[in-house]
């Protein structure tokens, strides 16, 4: 069976730390993993990662894919108070379905 | 209103009933999808659609029925609703061009209670 696994479940550090969020898959027929900020509301799109080894960056956020070990990680650097949110993960498959993790829930402390 | 809408954002409704949750994007997006959020469980896919006319199921389908006649509109209806169909639902869309067609944006969500 299919499975995005996302670690820890949940994390809560100060501000100005760094923190490394954890997304493993056992997915057929892999196409691409993303991930999303989920704030109060809807989630918003971050990154999108299809071939590994190949870095992602927005700002303080960045991101990188190993399709060899079927993981991806997600940095946050510098962390602010406005950065707290449940981050999650997506894989795509590639008959277009689409699997989440049950996310992070990242709680920054002023 | 641009972008991606659900209507309506609360419904509170009686097992049996039937129920329907709306959906527009403005963008003409082909893809579009529908979501369930629970504690515990994340995101899960419920049906999406590649172009109007052409509907799927994802991972949890059972009790719920779609459409798509327009590509603007992807309704996804409770046909007898039940307790545990009480969740937050999210409509979502995307392009189908590479490289966007993973990129998916997402409505505000409906808060469904079932009494």
């Amino acid at each position: 069976e299919d499975k995005v696994v996302q670690s820890p479940l949940s994390l809560v550090v100060h501000e100005g730390d760094t923190v490394t969020l954890n997304c493993s898959y056992e997915v057929t027929n892999f196409r691409s993993l993303l991930w999303y900020k989920q704030e109060k509301k809807a989630p918003t799109f971050l990154f999108m990662l299809t071939s590994s080894g190949i870095e992602k960056k927005s700002g303080r956020l960045s991101s990188i894919l190993d399709k060899k070990e079927l993981f991806s990680i997600l940095n946050i650097t510098a962390t602010q108070t406005g950065d707290s949110a449940v981050y999650l993960c997506a894989v795509i498959r590639g008959d277009d379905k689409i699997i989440f993790g049950k996310g992070t829930r990242l709680h920054i402390l002023p | 209103d641009a972008g991606i809408t659900q209507s309506p954002r609360y419904k509170i409704t009686e097992t049996g009933r039937q129920v329907t949750l709306m959906c527009h994007q403005t963008w003409s997006h082909s893809y579009m999808f529908w979501y369930r959020q629970d504690l515990g469980h994340g995101l899960r896919l419920i049906y999406y659609s590649a172009a109007a006319d052409i509907t799927d199921k994802g991972e949890v389908p059972d009790g719920y029925v779609v459409s798509r006649s327009k590509t603007e509109n992807f309704p996804l209806t409770l046909e007898s609703a039940t307790r545990s169909q009480t969740s937050v639902y999210f409509c979502a869309s995307s392009a189908n061009d590479y490289p966007s067609w993973n990129e998916q944006f997402f409505g505000p969500g409906t808060r469904l209670t079932v009494l």
